[in-house]
């Protein structure tokens, strides 16, 4: 079982729908969690952090956490065509080295 | 402000040749890494370097070696190419401490045949 796991998808939401993209992770040490947005062929780029259970919340996006259940997720909001991308969760185990879920592959349609 | 680079963005080997991965960020960061990235594994950890002068093994070191060179500088060898060596592979650097964001390079789109 991996470290992180998310649902590969893809997920497909309609234009001005709410996203919700689901991340698990085994370690109950982690602290710190992080979403990173990739676009085909393009890097990764970090889009939310968090590290205290609860929402944290940055403009179209908010990022829960609970660490109890060991479950993180990304909520967008009025999902745009341009939100499609897929979608990496990242713990960080008591460490600086991010260790990374397979992804989340997002499909806004219009 | 480059951030990270990565050289070069693409790359065809034959199955045998080595080549070397080069990898420099420009934001003092103490901590590099390299990734491979498969359709459907996500990124996976080569190796890492938490400071200059160290480098320890991640998920997936087989066939690999690095080198850091200098704060700078962090390199990824491939000594013998195999076809099993197919992937994107993506340089990261970052600030030690926890919950630090890790900054990406463009990525080098490796076939080997």
């Amino acid at each position: 079982q991996k470290e992180v796991e998310q649902n590969s998808g893809p997920l497909s939401v309609p234009e001005g729908a709410i996203a919700s993209l689901n991340c698990t992770y085994s370690d109950r040490g982690s602290q710190s969690f992080f979403w990173y947005r990739q676009y085909s062929g393009k890097s990764p780029e970090l889009i939310m952090f968090i590290y205290s259970n609860g929402d944290k919340e940055d403009g179209r996006f908010t990022a829960q956490l609970n660490k109890a259940s060991q479950y993180v997720s990304l909520l967008i909001r009025d999902s745009q065509p341009s939100d499609s991308a897929t979608y990496l969760c990242a713990v960080h185990r008591g460490s600086y080295i991010p260790t990374f879920g397979r992804g989340t592959s997002l499909i806004v349609h219009p | 402000n480059a951030g990270v680079t990565q050289t070069p963005k693409f790359q065809v080997l034959k199955t045998g040749q080595s080549m070397t991965l080069q990898c420099a960020q420009d934001m003092n960061h103490n901590s590099m890494y390299w990734y491979r990235q498969d359709p459907g594994m996500g990124l996976r950890l080569i190796y890492y370097s938490a400071s200059e002068g160290t480098t320890d093994k991640g998920e997936v070191p087989n066939g690999y070696n690095v080198s850091r060179l200098n704060k700078r500088e962090f390199s990824l060898r491939l000594e013998s190419a195999a076809p099993s060596q197919t992937s994107v592979y993506f340089c990261a650097s970052s600030q030690q401490g926890e919950g630090t964001e890790a900054f990406f390079g463009q990525g080098t789109r490796l076939t080997v045949v």
